[in-house]
């Protein structure tokens, strides 16, 4: 069964402009979680979507947003970028209503805010 | 504030030995812990996980343990292989089973096993 995939792997932007990025969970899952992981704060949870719907949300500023479609697939967006949101952008999947442990991680985006 | 600590950045260890990983935390209301693996250019994988309700939880090579009144965890491996060199992060929840999918994590430990 193939695993979270994440689109792009990497990424170069200029600061002030948006990106978006995409998650795709494992077939059958209906949760998406994003994290950032950065070397200075280790890994920070951004949102988790169930449903199409936001479940729970980290502290983050209303900058980062995120959506998911019905097939499950998770999109995130960065708007006005900072040099700061350079970073790992992890996304897991998992059913949704099972223990922490059955959620599975993608490989990530690496961005880069220039 | 960072709710969930790895104060050793990293941690070297000889193949058949014990590797030891501390975590500690500081908010009362976790009641679920997991310890992921990550490789480079790879997501974090799950190792192992503890409920509030447990003090010690077993998964082969791998054991878990809790302390609630020091708000300590530790993750013990043997023995160590080469294989089992990567970062491990510990992480934390509240609600745990339920529909809380918010896992606060620490920054890692970087093991490295020496053949």
């Amino acid at each position: 069964k193939a695993g979270v995939t994440q689109t792009p792997r990497y990424l170069i932007k200029t600061r002030g402009q948006q990106v978006t990025l995409s998650c795709s969970p494992i077939s059958g899952h209906r949760s998406v979680s994003w994290y950032q992981q950065t070397p200075g704060q280790g890994l920070q949870f951004l949102f988790e979507y169930f449903s199409e719907t936001q479940r729970n949300k980290g502290n983050f500023p209303g900058r980062f947003s995120g959506r998911q479609f019905s097939n499950s697939r998770s999109e995130m967006n960065v708007s006005t970028l900072e040099l700061g949101d350079s970073a790992l952008y992890l996304c897991a999947s998992s059913l949704g209503q099972t223990p922490l442990n059955e959620q599975y991680f993608g490989p990530g985006t690496r961005l880069t805010v220039t | 504030d960072q709710q969930v600590k790895q104060n050793s950045p990293s941690l070297s260890v000889q193949e058949g030995r014990i590797s030891i990983l501390n975590c500690d935390y500081t908010n009362s209301m976790f009641d679920y812990f997991l310890w992921y693996k990550k490789y480079p250019a790879e997501g974090p994988t799950f190792l192992i996980s503890i409920s509030s309700i447990k003090d010690k939880n077993e998964d082969g090579r791998f054991t878990v343990f809790l302390n609630k009144s020091a708000k300590h965890l530790s993750l013990h491996i043997v023995p160590s292989q080469p294989g089992d060199s990567a970062v491990y992060f510990c992480a934390a929840s509240e609600n745990s089973g339920g529909s809380n999918y918010k896992l606060t994590f620490g920054k890692g430990t970087l093991l490295t096993v020496n053949p």
